[in-house]
């Protein structure tokens, strides 16, 4: 276990409704990252949180939004869902090295389902 | 335009027997590429992560190895076990260290 917790593990919901995903990173980091797989497909970057900044961001619409708390977890919010939002959302906690090379290690998980 | 290519895309092999996994990529700057493991329904697991400068890494049965001159990387994995079945993920990090850039994966199954 990497120590990166997700909540919750599934979730259901209809298009055009709201949903935040939130994640606990490891003890020590100061860094999130957030990442949409689709079934069959690798990670897709969403953003990263750096002590509570949004420190770099993917090819993802503006209704795809985050935070990051003072205890470094964090919440990925999605707006107005669209069939293709489902997918496996996935959280990754990291010390930031500054040098590029930091492991990031992943939660297990959210599986949104939107109908 | 950036991309990470695995071949093959999914490979059945015997208990105990070697593989190989194959990774090409397009993406520049390049900063360090990984190689992740991942089982059905959970967070990928981190394997190795190579510089520019590293030609070869091990982790236990798990031996990566990178040509920054033809970006090449392959993942070979010795004397495999049951619990090795699971998708092998490789990761391309650009210079800005922020946008990892995902391979699709080999879906390795070992059978007994």
């Amino acid at each position: 276990e990497t120590g990166v917790t997700q909540s919750p593990t599934h979730l259901i919901k209809t298009r055009g409704q709201q949903v935040t995903l939130r994640c606990s990173s490891q003890s020590g980091h100061n860094t999130v990252s957030w990442y949409q797989q689709a079934l069959g497909q690798g990670p897709q970057f969403i953003f990263q949180y750096y002590r509570e900044e949004e420190n770099g961001r993917g090819n993802f619409p503006p209704r795809f939004s985050g935070l990051q708390f003072p205890n470094y977890s964090s919440e990925l919010n999605v707006n107005a869902l669209e069939l293709d939002d489902s997918a496996l959302y996935l959280c990754a906690s990291s010390r930031w090295s500054g040098g590029g090379t930091d492991t990031q290690y992943f939660g297990p998980g959210t599986r949104l389902t939107v109908l | 335009k950036n991309q990470v290519e695995q071949s093959p895309q999914s490979l059945i092999i015997l208990e105990g027997k070697n593989c190989t996994l194959q990774c090409n990529y397009t993406v520049s700057p390049f900063s360090n590429l990984r190689w992740y493991k991942q089982d059905t329904g959970r967070g990928p697991v981190s394997l190795t992560i190579m510089t520019f400068s590293e030609n070869t890494k091990s982790n236990g049965r798990y031996t990566a190895t990178l040509d920054a001159d033809t970006k090449q990387s392959s993942l070979h994995i010795t004397a495999s076990q049951l619990s090795d079945s699971a998708s092998y993920i490789c990761v391309v990090s650009p210079g800005t260290g922020t946008a990892l850039i995902f391979g699709k994966g080999t879906t390795l199954s070992v059978s007994s």
